[in-house]
C-alpha cells in the first residue's frame, strides 16, 4: 500500500498566522491518465471529515480561500494563509491514485 | 443538499456479522458519476478506507478486509449497505458512509464485544 507521511503531527499556531502541513507519498501519485488524486480533509472535534481540496489544488465548494493545496509527484502541502479559531482539528491527506486508497496519519492543528 | 445517514446495531458480538446501511437523500443514487464508500475510524485514531460500491453494483474492497466484506447498492431505495463477517475487537470503530468522499454521513459507532 502507498504510505502517506504527514508532518508535523502536531501544529500549534497563532490566530491570524499562516500554517502548512506536508504530505509525502512513498510513490508518485500521478495516475497513468495524468491526474493526481491527492486530497485533503479536515476533521473538526466531534465531527465527520470534510473534504477541503481535491486533486492537489482544487478547493471544494464552500471552502474558504485561505486554504490552498499545492505539490506534485510525491510531495504535497496544505497551506492555511491566516489561521482562524474554526480551523482547529485534524487534517488528513488521502491518495486515490493507487489501490487501495490510503490516508496520512493526520496532523492536529491547535491554537497556541 | 446531499445527506447521508448510517444505521445499524451499535454492538456486535465477536465472530458475528456487522451489517450497516446508509440512506441517501437530496441527490441521485443511480448516477454513474459517483460511488458510495465506507470509511472507518477507531476511537482516537486515523481514517481507514474500507470499500466502495458503484450504482451498477460493482465493488472495490480494501485487500485487508476483502475476504470478509460485502457491499451492495439499492438505488430504488436510495440505500447502500455493508456486511463484514467474522468481526473481532479490531473492527470496533466509527463507520462513515460517503459519496465519493465529498459528502459524509455523521458516522455510527460499532463496538464488537460480548
Amino acid at each position: 500500500d502507498v504510505v502517506l507521511t504527514q508532518s508535523p503531527l502536531s501544529l500549534p499556531v497563532t490566530l491570524g498566522q499562516p500554517a502548512s502541513i506536508s504530505c509525502r507519498s512513498s510513490q508518485s501519485l500521478v495516475h497513468s491518465g495524468g491526474d493526481t488524486y491527492l486530497h485533503w480533509f479536515q476533521q473538526r472535534p466531534g465531527q465527520s471529515p470534510r473534504r477541503l481540496v481535491h486533486q492537489v489544488s482544487n478547493r471544494d465548494s464552500g471552502v474558504p480561500d485561505r486554504f490552498r493545496g499545492s505539490g506534485s509527484g510525491t510531495d504535497f502541502t496544505l497551506h492555511i494563509s491566516r489561521v482562524e479559531a474554526e480551523d482547529v482539528g485534524i487534517y488528513y491527506c488521502m491518495q486515490g491514485t493507487h489501490w487501495p486508497p490510503t490516508f496520512g496519519q493526520g496532523t492536529k492543528v491547535e491554537i497556541k | 443538499q446531499v445527506q447521508l445517514q448510517e444505521s445499524g446495531p451499535g454492538l456486535v458480538q465477536p465472530s458475528q456479522t456487522l451489517s450497516l446501511s446508509c440512506s441517501v437523500s437530496g441527490g441521485s443514487t443511480s448516477s454513474s458519476s459517483y460511488y458510495w464508500s465506507w470509511i472507518r475510524q477507531p476511537a482516537g485514531k486515523g481514517l481507514e478506507w474500507v470499500g466502495r460500491v458503484y450504482p451498477d453494483g460493482s465493488t472495490n474492497y480494501s485487500p485487508s478486509l476483502k475476504s470478509r466484506l460485502t457491499m451492495s447498492a439499492d438505488t430504488s431505495k436510495s440505500q447502500f449497505s455493508l456486511k463484514l463477517t467474522s468481526v473481532t475487537a479490531a473492527d470496533t470503530a466509527i463507520y462513515f458512509c460517503t459519496r465519493s468522499e465529498l459528502y459524509w454521513g455523521q458516522g455510527i459507532l460499532v463496538t464488537v464485544s460480548s
